[in-house]
């Protein structure tokens, strides 16, 4: 099992740019997360699917984020436009059920400048 | 609503020392609760869990038990490493289904040889 797969692991991006993430969760689980870590903030839920469902995206910042989960293999997060404050490694993590706990991936560090 | 406090940080300690990191919860019904470990540049990784009153998580010399009496799920190690320096979140399932983790702040651990 190669877990959580997403890419890129670091983007580079100037301000207005559109930036896309990506997520590959471990087959077989049916919901995905999508968080943002940054120090002042620490580790916020941007968004969940639950069987490629959105579920809850209260956590989305504001209209400039949108994810989507077109298939139960592979799920996006878009910025657009990007701003400095976006800056952050953004995490994907999937779980086959709330008692399994999440399995992480490795993260993407986005840099907006 | 469902919530985790866990212990300010940072903790130091010298290795072999013994290590506590408390975390207490709220939580309606019947949560599973967690400990994960975030590695510096890496994602959170599972370290241990537990989902019912009096079970006891462990993995790589780390014990948590969930205590139901005293709502904690306090973190324990009785000789820790160097390469255990990380960052510890405590986390909870709530028990209505469909609800994603609620993760406390995180604690830095940094032992030093």
């Amino acid at each position: 099992d190669a877990g959580v797969i997403q890419s890129p692991r670091h983007e580079v991006t100037e301000m207005g740019q559109e930036v896309t993430l990506r997520c590959k969760p471990i087959s077989g689980h049916n919901s995905l997360f999508w968080y943002r870590q940054t120090m002042m903030r620490g580790l916020e839920l941007l968004i969940y699917f639950n069987n490629n469902v959105p579920i809850d995206d209260s956590g989305m910042p504001e209209d400039r984020f949108s994810a989507k989960m077109p298939n139960a293999s592979f799920s996006t997060l878009k910025i657009q436009p990007s701003e400095p404050r976006d800056s952050a490694v953004y995490f994907c993590a999937s779980t086959a059920g709330r008692a399994d706990g999440y399995t992480f991936g490795s993260g993407t560090r986005l840099t907006v400048v | 609503g469902d919530s985790v406090t866990q212990m300010e940080g940072p903790v130091t300690l010298s290795e072999e020392a013994c290590l506590t990191i408390n975390c207490t919860y709220t939580a309606t019904g019947y949560p599973s609760l967690f400990w994960y470990v975030q590695y510096p540049g890496e994602g959170l990784q599972l370290l241990l869990k537990a989902t019912k009153a009096d079970d006891k998580g462990s993995n790589k010399g780390f014990e948590a038990t969930y205590r139901k009496e005293t709502t904690s799920f306090h973190l324990e190690k009785g000789s820790v490493q160097v390469s255990d320096s990380a960052v510890y979140f405590c986390a909870l399932s709530p028990h209505q289904a469909g609800t994603a983790l609620i993760f406390g702040k995180g604690t830095t651990l940094s032992v030093s040889s």
